[in-house]
């Protein structure tokens, strides 16, 4: 079945650190692929997305490449700050179905 | 600025009553999920309709839970009887899943949530 797995948390960084956080995917097709973040005391929001083989998503700074040879969609940024302090969550929606799947959040804590 | 409401936004309750969440989902989308997040268990798909009929419930404990939309305005997740187990935030969110050429708008907007505690 469809899936996604990504790293587990706590990330604690240092302000204007390197951001990594891992996601990568089993499914059938080409499906589309979410980061979305969530905010203390907030629902999920977009961040970023790509919808096909070496599409690049980017806001806000961070970055992610859909890659289909590995099955990746990592999250990157070159300089955290404070307020990128939040729950990350790798998705994907599969081809053919309108069901979203969610892996189990990242959450990062930067440090000033 | 289009947004995915809910109500209401805390709910506190005693076991045993029932408990009615509503979701007014972005005016356009035609699809409309439920999740539940907790600590333990993440967030968890319990239910999703689209135009407004309902796909998939299997996430949902089916003798206590049920979800409906009487109307594409309105999605209803309601919880009779409810139990303390049942604690959690409970997201609504749509999304437009219609096909536009060769782009699929597939974007889901999330509530901001009910957070539900059951005494």
């Amino acid at each position: 079945g469809n899936s996604v797995t990504q790293m587990e948390g706590p990330v604690t960084l240092s302000e204007e650190a390197f951001l990594t956080i891992n996601c990568t995917y089993t499914a059938t097709g080409y499906p589309s692929l979410f980061w979305y973040v969530q905010y203390p005391g907030e629902g999920l929001q977009l961040l970023l997305k790509a919808t096909k083989a070496d599409d690049k998503g980017s806001n806000k700074g961070f970055e992610a490449t859909y890659r289909k040879e590995t099955t990746s969609f990592h999250l990157e940024k070159g300089s955290v700050q404070v307020s990128d302090s939040a729950v990350y969550f790798c998705a994907l929606r599969a081809t053919g179905t309108y069901k979203y799947i969610f892996g189990t959040g990242t959450r990062l804590k930067v440090l000033a | 600025d289009a947004r995915v409401t809910q109500t209401p936004r805390d709910k506190v309750t005693e076991m045993g009553q029932e408990v009615t969440m509503r979701c007014q989902p972005i005016l356009g989308h035609n699809t409309v999920f439920w999740y539940r997040q907790t600590m333990m268990q993440g967030l968890e798909l319990l239910a999703y309709f689209r135009n407004r009929a309902p796909l998939d419930d299997s996430g949902m404990p089916k003798d206590r839970f049920s979800a409906e939309m009487p109307d594409a305005t309105l999605a209803t997740l309601k919880i009779q009887p409810s139990e303390p187990r049942d604690s959690a935030v409970y997201f609504c969110a749509s999304a437009d899943s219609r096909d536009r050429g060769r782009e699929k708008y597939n974007e889901q907007f999330f509530g901001p949530g009910t957070r539900l505690t059951v005494l």
